[in-house]
């Protein structure tokens, strides 16, 4: 079956660092890739995807490129701030499968400033 | 425009009680999702609906769940004799057809067995 993994957290960063959280995945068939995201009270919402292989995601500075031979989708950010403090989703689905969601764990992160 | 909604927010049971929970999605969406999340974890797939029609309802846990969408817009998760292990917070998710669309997901419906 399909499943996702993600590093655990919590990632704690001081303002402007570098974000990596990484995300690899196992997939039956040729799925499409997502980060969502869960701010403080606030319900799940869609950060970026990609939808092939080499396909980069990006949103609100963030990116994650769909990396087929690793079969990973690692989220980055170049200056973090504290606003991006949440938890984050990794997740996947298969259009063969009714595009449920298969989710990761979370993790999440903690920008101090 | 109105996003997904889910009744009611907060939900306490006592152990034995049934349970509704109610999503509203977004309009002319096809498609609609419910998943579980225990604290701490990642959501998981309870059941899916194209229109009116269930299409899989492979991760309902036992036979004590049950979901509908009668007229393939509003859709209720149906929790009979509720047990502590169903503590959890239910989502509802929406989106039109087609491979990768967007899920919007509800506020979801933070549920408490006694």
């Amino acid at each position: 079956g399909n499943s996702v993994t993600q590093m655990e957290g919590p990632v704690t960063l001081s303002e402007e660092a570098f974000l990596t959280i990484n995300c690899t995945y196992t997939a039956t068939g040729y799925p499409s890739l997502f980060w969502y995201v869960q701010y403080p009270g606030e319900g799940l919402q869609l950060l970026l995807k990609a939808t092939k292989a080499d396909d980069k995601g990006s949103n609100k500075g963030f990116e994650a490129t769909y990396r087929k031979e690793t079969t990973s989708f690692h989220l980055e950010k170049g200056s973090v701030q504290v606003s991006d403090s949440a938890v984050y989703f990794c997740a996947l689905s298969e259009s063969n499968a009714g595009n449920m969601l298969t989710f990761g764990g979370g993790t999440r992160l903690m920008v101090k400033p | 425009g109105a996003g997904v909604s889910q009744s009611p927010r907060y939900k306490v049971a006592k152990r034995g009680q049934d349970v509704a929970l109610r999503c509203d999605p977004i309009s002319g969406h096809v498609s609609l999702f419910w998943y579980q999340q225990a604290l701490g974890q990642g959501p998981e797939f309870l059941t899916y609906f194209q229109n009116e029609a269930q299409l899989d309802k492979s991760g309902l846990p036992s036979d004590r769940f049950f979901a509908e969408r009668p007229e393939g817009s509003v859709s209720t998760l149906k929790i009979q004799r509720t047990q502590q292990e169903d503590s959890a917070v239910y989502l509802c998710a929406s989106s039109s057809a087609g491979r990768a669309a967007t899920q919007y997901f509800g506020p979801g419906t933070r549920l408490l067995v006694l």
